[in-house]
């Protein structure tokens, strides 16, 4: 069965360091999403990609956060500089369209910032 | 703006007995719904999910029950049994989803 890889599983860094993440989604899904989950709550939307092109990053902080996806497949979701309230699970996720498609979410990464 | 409120945050039910989560929203953009499940350590995966063109949707033990005037949805799962127990969060999306706290089911042996 096809799954969204994410990698590291587990991050631990230092604030001011900084840190990336990798997702590679379910072949021929164009939508890619980056959520973060804080502790105890529900996902929320960092970007949404849809193939190679940003659609959605209204909520991510883009002083200290980028994401990209050169290639319209894998993407990388980077922070620069950590800071302690980004301690979090991130979740990528893919879907074959857009809005109100089933979401297949990877197992995330757990990163915690000292 | 919290637009998805879930209620309640945890929940224990007994084996085979139903557990009950319910939901509500602001947006009346919104007309997709889905329900997913999370087991500690994974990514939530999607449940069951309904539109508002109907007011219930069934598979297996699990149903949603949704009331468009009042802005309302809820998930019942009937027979809860211990392999239920995980965090389930509502959700409801016109171009983006937005995803409910969660509610933390634990379902008593």
């Amino acid at each position: 069965e096809a799954e969204v890889a994410q990698s590291p599983r587990y991050k631990i860094t230092e604030k001011s360091q900084a840190v990336a993440f990798w997702c590679d989604p379910i072949s021929g899904h164009a939508t890619l999403y980056w959520y973060r989950q804080i502790l105890g709550q529900g996902p929320e939307l960092l970007v949404q990609f849809q193939d190679e092109s940003v659609v959605d990053d209204s909520q991510l902080p883009k002083d200290r956060f980028s994401a990209e996806r050169l290639k319209g497949v894998d993407s990388t979701l980077k922070i620069q500089p950590a800071e302690l309230g980004d301690s979090a699970m991130y979740l990528c996720a893919s879907s074959f369209l857009q809005g109100k498609d089933e979401q297949y979410f990877g197992p995330g990464t757990r990163l915690t910032v000292t | 703006q919290q637009q998805v409120k879930q209620s309640p945050q945890s929940l224990i039910v007994q084996k085979g007995g139903i557990s009950i989560i319910n939901c509500a929203y602001e947006n009346t953009a919104f007309d997709y719904f889905p329900w997913y499940q999370q087991f500690p350590g994974k990514g939530p995966a999607l449940l069951i999910a309904i539109r508002p063109d109907v007011s219930e949707k069934k598979e297996g033990r699990f149903t949603i029950s949704f009331n468009k005037s009042a802005k309302q949805f809820s998930l019942h799962i009937m027979d809860s049994q211990p392999g239920d127990s995980a965090t389930y969060f509502c959700a409801a999306s016109d171009d983006k989803i937005i995803f409910g706290k969660g509610t933390r089911l634990h379902i008593l042996p």
